[in-house]
């Protein structure tokens, strides 16, 4: 069975500071996609980042990079120089390659500080 | 990238009554899913929709309780019926354009009282 872990349920970061949020995954798919979410107070959910199991560089996109370590299974979303505005619930998610049914974790509830 | 855009963004309704809630994407799709989040819960799905075909439901929920439609390849409905105070949630479109892209609408948030 598929499942994400997200041990952390709440974060504290110093603005301009850099942020890791943790992420593990089991999954007996051998072509996977993994994505990092972001959700605001509002509720919309925002994409941020996205790593096949096959690609061989992390992924990044602005200041989100993902750290994909795939014998662990770890797939943790790194934000560099965080900004008051990143202050929101964070949600990793997996996909099998083609499946297209995506499952989610808990959730990490990062809170940026001036 | 895909611009979904759903109505109502909130709702507040009576127990016992049945909401309609409406997807709209601006571009063809195969599949639309429709997620609920309960509160401060993460997104579980409830059924996939397909063009043409009945929904396809997760374990856990029945057509019966959420109906959806889906008359063409931009569009789909859910409908939470019979409605009770558990079913106070955000409700959440989404379409997958390819493997490594799938966008959510803004969110359908309901409280039943």
């Amino acid at each position: 069975a598929q499942k994400i872990t997200q041990t952390q349920p709440g974060m504290f970061v110093q603005e301009k500071e850099a942020v890791t949020l943790d992420c593990t995954y089991d999954t007996s798919d051998q072509s996977y996609g993994l994505f990092w979410y972001k959700q605001p107070s509002s509720g919309e959910m925002i994409f941020l980042i996205y790593q096949g199991s096959y690609d061989e560089q992390n992924a990044t996109e602005g200041r989100y990079s993902l750290n994909f370590q795939k014998a662990r299974k770890s797939a943790n979303l790194v934000i560099s120089a965080s900004q008051l505005g990143d202050s929101a619930m964070y949600f990793c998610a997996m996909s099998p390659t083609g499946g297209f049914k995506t499952i989610f974790g808990a959730g990490t509830r990062l809170f940026v500080k001036a | 990238s895909a611009v979904i855009s759903q109505k109502p963004s909130r709702d507040i309704c009576q127990r016992g009554t049945s909401l309609t809630i409406q997807c709209q994407v601006d571009s063809q799709v195969t599949m639309m899913f429709w997620y609920r989040q309960q509160p401060g819960q993460s997104l579980t799905l409830i059924a996939t929709a397909n063009q043409g075909s009945e929904a396809t439901y997760e374990s856990g929920f029945v057509i019966d309780k959420f109906p959806i439609s889906r008359p063409n390849l931009t569009f789909s409905t859910l409908t939470v019926s019979n409605m009770s105070p558990e079913d106070s949630s955000i409700y959440l479109c989404s379409t997958q354009l390819s493997t490594d892209t799938q966008y959510f609408g803004p969110g359908t948030r309901l409280t039943v009282l």
